[in-house]
């Protein structure tokens, strides 16, 4: 199955600024996926991130808040903007898993706002 | 709207102590039922997809299965390192014949004491 290697693993932000996430896949993917899971919750998917379009947002995201690029088959970026505490969680991003396996995720992103 | 409920929330477990975890979903036409386990400051790791009743599918000491109203993962002798939060998520098909993503129930938290 794919390996995807995310960036940073975790940060701590000030309050107003923006943090930008790096999710890399080993392979060429068609679609890449970006979940939000707050403290103590389960995921909740933000966007899927086709390659060549815009982003798709599931409802309660916009993408003012949380804009995503796709440059190619193989990477995507998430960006936090004007951050808040209540933007405190962990980000994941998720590809199709190959060879029978479900969907993989990457170690995802520990953002903590202060 | 589809709804995916996991019991209990956390369970203790003595080493060895077998015991089972409850998915139950209602959605509009499932595709495919997940199971992840996931352990602290990593994204989910993939376990196992069922896709019609009565399937079961075995890995180690784990084993699931599926009904048309819930799956279950059965923990057989479990071992100090089974120790995770085990989510479930379903896959929904919609009219078009393409599915949406997968939508994550709240998981359980399992301890297994030495």
């Amino acid at each position: 199955s794919a390996v995807i290697s995310q960036k940073p693993s975790r940060d701590i932000c000030q309050r107003g600024t923006s943090l930008t996430i790096q999710c890399q896949v080993d392979s060429q993917v068609t679609m890449m996926f970006w979940y939000r899971q707050q403290p103590g919750q389960s995921l909740t998917l933000i966007a899927t991130a086709n390659q060549g379009s815009e982003a798709t947002y599931e409802s309660g995201f916009v993408i003012d808040k949380f804009p995503i690029s796709r440059p190619n088959l193989t990477f995507s970026t998430l960006t936090v903007s004007n951050m808040s505490p209540e933007d405190s969680s962990i980000y994941l991003c998720s590809v199709v898993g190959t060879g029978g396996v479900g969907y993989t995720f990457g170690s995802g992103t520990r953002l903590t706002v202060v | 709207e589809d709804q995916v409920t996991q019991s209990p929330e956390a369970l203790r477990l003595q080493e060895g102590e077998s015991s089972s975890l409850n998915c139950s979903y209602t959605v509009s036409g499932l595709r495919g039922l997940f199971w992840y386990r996931q352990d602290p400051g990593k994204g989910p790791e993939f376990l196992f997809t069922l896709y019609s009743a009565g399937e079961e599918k075995e890995k180690e000491r784990l084993k699931a299965t599926l009904t048309k109203k819930e799956s279950f993962l059965h923990i057989t002798a479990p071992k100090p390192e089974d120790s995770a939060t085990y989510l479930c998520a379903v896959q929904v098909l919609i009219s078009s014949g393409s599915a949406r993503q997968l939508t994550f129930g709240s998981g359980t938290q399992l301890t297994v004491l030495p």
